[in-house]
């Protein structure tokens, strides 16, 4: 099974600033990563798909790069709705695996 | 418009079984391979179990292979999971997903304890 590392696993900051969280695969997994953001008491909600390609709907404040093992969601300046959980998930074989999640908190 | 509405969840003691239902309207379900996440309390996102748009090939998360099936019914535009054998850490927030579109579910909850 395919392992995914996500870090950190909690992130302080304020708003306006820029964050960025990575998470690295075992094993090369192409770009089949999507990173989702996570609320209390809601569903998932995807925010960038084969590790860069935009959603519709999500600001542009969100980026994400990467290919192979390695690969990073920025946030590139931060607004009271972006304090969530984020989550990276690798769909290039089967059993997908999330990464164990970045909670961002206000500084 | 799109909706995915899990049912089933509840409270049942360790050793028991439990099968939940992902019912879904607004778009073409027998098309598209669907799966289940949970969230337990305190914890990450897990990925669970996989069904494909016929039914023919699934897979599943090592923790739950081998106690949890997964079925569908396209005919009644439902999937399923069925789980046997439960135990404490499987306590969580069962969403049904349909990855492509990334459509998901409102969760059911499943508590195991005794």
């Amino acid at each position: 099974d395919i392992q995914m590392t996500q870090s950190p696993s909690s992130l302080s900051a304020s708003l306006g600033d820029r964050v960025t969280i990575t998470c690295r695969a075992s094993q090369g997994i192409r770009n089949d990563l999507t990173w989702y953001q996570h609320k209390p008491g809601k569903a998932p909600k995807r925010l960038i798909s084969a590790a860069s390609s935009f959603q519709s709907g999500v600001p542009s404040t969100f980026s994400g790069s990467g290919s192979g093992t390695e690969f990073t969601l920025t946030i590139s300046s931060l607004q009271p709705e972006d304090f969530a959980t984020y989550y990276c998930l690798q769909h290039n074989s089967y059993p997908y695996t999330f990464g164990q999640g970045t909670k961002l908190e206000i500084k | 418009q799109v909706q995915l509405v899990e049912s089933g969840g509840g409270v049942v003691q360790p050793g028991r079984s439990l099968r939940l239902s992902c019912a879904a309207s607004g778009f073409t379900f027998s098309r598209y391979g669907m799966y289940w996440v949970r969230h337990a309390p305190g914890k990450g996102l897990e990925w669970v179990a996989f069904i494909s748009y016929d039914g023919t090939n699934y897979y599943f998360a090592d923790s739950v292979r081998g106690r949890f099936t997964i079925s569908r019914d396209n005919s009644k535009n439902t999937m399923y999971l069925q789980m046997d054998s439960l135990r404490a850490e499987d306590t969580a927030v069962y969403y049904c997903v349909e990855g492509s579109n990334d459509y998901w579910g409102q969760g059911t909850l499943v508590t195991v304890s005794s």
